[in-house]
């Protein structure tokens, strides 16, 4: 079974400040890794995804994200928060081996409040 | 933006209604998904399918059904419609390659859906 854990139900930080969403998972063998940002009354819009190589990934709106296999740790960062970026955040996950059959699995979600 | 659409954004029912949610994506996508989520909070997955006459049941358990006769369409339908049905209905789409595909999920923007 897999599954993902984002262990803080709201994250506040100012403006211009570094920001970290953090996310943990557990899966059966190498991981895929995704996040996803879901503003008011919208669906959600991809982040960006690990699958291999490079353990920093960086993806849209100046996001990256930090893959740690021995934490299994995938956590969101920015390094400097702005007021639009105050939204719902997502960490998903799927086996990373093939096959289609695969669903992701999504956490509960992160609030992120920016503060002028 | 991704070529996936929800109708209607908005619905306002009254109970014992029969009503269907529309999603269709562009892309081309095998997989599909339904996912249930109150204003702010976790995705439940309802349904899901890996393609065309495949249908799934999900995490939470759902009174409603769904078909997928055509690829890009995969309508949800709730035979009779109770408040507890009160939501938001959320449809996604991926698709996965051996090759180098990872699931990436695609969301539309949501139908909101009210039963009084």
């Amino acid at each position: 079974a897999q599954s993902v854990a984002q262990p803080e139900d709201q994250v506040n930080v100012a403006e211009g400040n570094p920001l970290t969403v953090k996310c943990t998972y557990s899966v059966s063998g190498n991981p895929y890794l995704f996040w996803y940002v879901q503003y008011p009354n919208r669906g959600l819009q991809f982040l960006l995804k690990y699958i291999t190589g490079d353990n920093l990934v960086k993806g849209s709106y100046g996001f990256e994200a930090e893959f740690n296999k021995s934490q299994t740790s995938f956590h969101l960062k920015k390094p400097s928060a702005l007021v639009s970026d105050s939204a719902l955040y997502f960490c998903a996950v799927r086996p990373l081996r093939s096959g289609g059959s695969y669903i992701p699995t999504f956490g509960r979600g992160t609030s992120l409040i920016v503060h002028p | 933006e991704a070529d996936i659409y929800q109708t209607p954004r908005y619905l306002v029912i009254g109970t014992g209604k029969k009503i269907t949610l529309e999603c269709s994506q562009t892309m081309g996508h095998d997989k599909m998904y339904w996912y249930q989520q109150d204003p702010g909070m976790e995705l439940h997955l309802i349904h899901y399918s890996y393609g065309v006459n495949s249908t799934e049941k999900g995490d939470l358990s759902s009174e409603s059904t769904v078909s997928r006769i055509r690829t890009e369409h995969f309508p949800l339908t709730l035979e009779s419609a109770r408040p507890s049905h009160t939501s938001q209905y959320l449809c996604a789409s991926s698709e996965y390659s051996p090759f180098g595909g990872s699931d990436t999920q695609y969301f539309g923007p949501g139908t909101r859906l009210t039963v009084l």
